[in-house]
């Protein structure tokens, strides 16, 4: 079975505080992601990992960075957490290619920021 | 960039019936899923299907690549079913990032 595991499901940080949101996957895949979700406007892209130190932008980055120091590992942080970054945090591993590309997520993190 | 449309936005179901979830495009594809959103907000994977059909016990899907859709079907629904379900493609020649629909929220009453 594949296995996408996020290190917290809830987690409460104080504004200004560093974050640091870490996701875990077992299948040997290069393509790591970090999504947010939030009411009415669904699941948005904020990075994209193809490779080990190998990063892209996705939608909507600001505030945020990330770290692939390993292939398993990605990591997303959150250099000073404000109120507005209060959200579902998803993480997903994939395949690249243009065949049996699909996607697993992690079980998301809950994260508030007061 | 690729847009993916779904529809209806909510639906409401007595247990036991049928339902169709639809889910349109608007460019060529390399991948399409289909998930479930359980209520700790935990994506399930339902479907991964770019092409074709497959069934999968009281659930199945169809995608119809040149006409840009795909339809998910529960039948017998349960209570159990109840949650969001999201479609989510990647272009063909993109950069293997999944994009998302707004999700169909399915209520089914005992």
């Amino acid at each position: 079975d594949v296995k996408v595991t996020q290190s917290s499901r809830y987690l409460v940080k104080r504004t200004g505080e560093k974050v640091f949101l870490e996701c875990v996957q077992d299948m040997d895949h290069e393509n790591m992601f970090w999504y947010r979700q939030d009411p009415g406007l669904g699941l948005r892209l904020i990075y994209f990992s193809y490779d080990v130190k190998m990063k892209e932008k996705g939608d909507i980055p600001e505030g945020y960075s990330v770290s692939r120091e390993k292939k398993e590992r990605f990591s997303l942080i959150l250099e000073s957490a404000s109120t507005n970054q209060t959200s579902m945090y998803l993480c997903a591993s994939s395949l690249p290619g243009q065949t049996n590309t699909e996607a697993f997520f992690g079980q998301g993190t809950r994260l508030t920021v007061v | 960039g690729i847009q993916v449309e779904q529809s209806p936005p909510d639906l409401i179901l007595q247990e036991g019936a049928n339902s169709t979830l639809r889910c349109n495009f608007s460019d060529s594809v390399n991948n399409l899923q289909w998930f479930h959103q359980n209520p700790w907000g935990q994506l399930i994977n339902l479907f991964y299907i770019p092409s074709g059909t497959k069934q999968n016990g009281r659930l199945s899907a169809t995608t119809v690549a040149t006409e840009r859709y795909s339809l998910l079907y529960i039948s017998s629904s349960q209570t159990t079913d109840s949650g969001v379900y999201f479609c989510a493609v990647e272009r063909r020649g993109g950069s293997e990032k999944l994009v998302f629909g707004k999700g169909t929220k399915l209520t089914v009453n005992p």
